[in-house]
């Protein structure tokens, strides 16, 4: 079945440490985005790719990294420099090309990460 | 920018019965989607409903419908004959055409009770 996984689900970081969530599509999409939750805030983009190669920052790309070597995989790291790390990561994906299939999809999502500091 | 605003942290409804959650949002792009996500407590976001900016007409997937209020910027979504799995978080979203971004508001947290 094609889907997106993301792993692992739960992922404890001690503070100073760099921790690496994977997020793979089998769904052949262009597009990979990450989102972070936080209670009572919604979904905030970190990051988005829309192709091979090349990445973009979202509203709150500082003290995370990206990469997006291959066009199925696009892991988010959370460097030690990201002061409130602790949070719930979503994955998702979607096509591009004709505005009225793509679009109208909206984004296919993982199941999350729950990272938590210690 | 574009952004989404959800006023009603939570909401709640009786088995059965009906329940309007509101979203507005605000953009000056005139061909856009919006979209109703559910996230149940396993947090898998899923695809409630959508509708096309470009079209007057209410979409409407089975217990699902909206009202869709361009001129207002209006987009709120009513839930008929709610039931017991209808208990989630909503999030109201906004796709731009003209770049690939989802924008998200803070959520309603629907509960249901027997």
């Amino acid at each position: 079945d094609g889907g997106i996984t993301q792993s692992p689900k739960y992922l404890f970081r001690k503070e100073g440490q760099n921790v690496t969530l994977s997020c793979e599509q089998n769904l052949n999409h262009d597009a990979m985005y990450w989102y972070r939750q936080d209670p009572g805030q919604g979904l905030r983009l970190i990051y988005y790719s829309q192709i091979v190669n090349d990445f973009q920052k979202g509203d709150i790309a500082e003290g995370y990294s990206v990469s997006r070597e291959k066009k199925e995989s696009f892991p988010l790291t959370v460097t030690s420099a990201q002061k409130n790390p602790t949070a719930f990561y979503l994955c998702a994906s979607s096509t591009k090309g004709n505005w009225a299939d793509s679009f109208g999809n909206g984004y296919t999502f993982g199941s999350g990460t729950r990272l938590t500091v210690v | 920018a574009q952004t989404v605003t959800q006023s009603q942290p939570e909401m709640s409804v009786q088995e059965a019965e009906t329940v309007t959650l509101s979203c507005t949002y605000d953009t000056s792009e005139s061909d856009y989607y919006l979209f109703w996500y559910k996230q149940p407590p396993s947090r898998q976001m899923i695809l409630v409903i959508r509708q096309e900016a470009y079209k007057q007409q209410n979409a409407t997937e089975n217990r699902f419908s909206v009202n869709f209020q361009k001129a207002a910027k209006s987009f709120s979504l009513k839930i008929s004959d709610s039931q017991l799995g209808d208990a989630a978080m909503y999030f109201c979203a906004y796709r731009s055409y003209n770049t690939d971004k989802l924008i998200f508001g803070t959520g309603t947290r629907l509960q249901v009770f027997p």
